[in-house]
């Protein structure tokens, strides 16, 4: 079975803070993601990466960055927590084809 | 980049009756479509994907179309059960799948 694991279920944070999203695979996949899923949203794309050390912005990448410095490990950043960011963020991994999700990360911000 | 975009937002149907789930998508070099369950508390996971070169795809009671022409693509659920009751979301991207873009979700209610 595939597993993608993220560190932290669930994260309260203070405004200003910097925060760390961690998410490991364990089947040697090239491509992980990084989503925020919000009510009526759906799934919005902050950022992808197709290889180490390679990202891509997504469609929401402000206010986030990310790194990947090993093939198994994608973490997300928010350099400065803002309100807005309170969400469940969720990590995934893929061959390429099928997407496998982590449990997510439901991060508040107060 | 690409844009999905999902219909309807909410979907409540009696057990046994068929639901149908629609999407559109902008980027022609979009070329895989899958669909994903996500039941509630619950990580999404894959159901049934479709790629460009093929028209219809089934297994047992859901069944997935595309229209490459259209840019469209369609879920099909047959006699609904309870454990159908869920959010839905299409998606699409290029076959390589690493740039994929998921619709806003429709929250779907099989009433027994």
């Amino acid at each position: 079975d595939v597993k993608v694991t993220q560190s932290s279920r669930y994260l309260v944070k203070r405004t200003g803070e910097k925060v760390f999203l961690e998410c490991v695979q364990d089947m040697d996949h090239e491509n992980m993601f990084w989503y925020r899923q919000d009510p009526g949203l759906g799934l919005r794309l902050i950022y992808f990466s197709y290889d180490v050390k390679m990202k891509e912005k997504g469609d929401i990448p402000e206010g986030y960055s990310v790194s990947r410095e090993k093939k198994e490990r994608f973490s997300l950043i928010l350099e400065s927590a803002s309100t807005n960011q309170t969400s469940m963020y969720l990590c995934a991994s893929s061959h390429p084809g099928e997407l496998f999700f982590g449990e997510g990360s439901r991060l508040t911000v107060l | 980049g690409e844009n999905v975009e999902q219909h309807p937002s909410t979907l409540s149907v009696q057990e046994g009756d068929s639901a149908v789930i629609k999407c559109t998508y902008s980027d022609s070099a979009s070329n895989y479509f899958p669909w994903y369950k996500q039941e509630l508390g619950k990580r999404p996971q894959l159901i049934i994907d479709i790629r460009s070169n093929v028209g219809e795809k089934k297994d047992q009671r859901i069944a997935v179309t595309l229209n490459k022409t259209a840019k469209h693509f369609s879920l099909h659920i047959t006699e609904t059960q309870p454990e159908d009751s869920a959010v839905y979301f299409c998606a699409a991207s290029p076959l390589r799948g690493n740039d994929m873009r998921f619709g806003a979700g429709t929250r779907l209610t099989v009433k027994p």
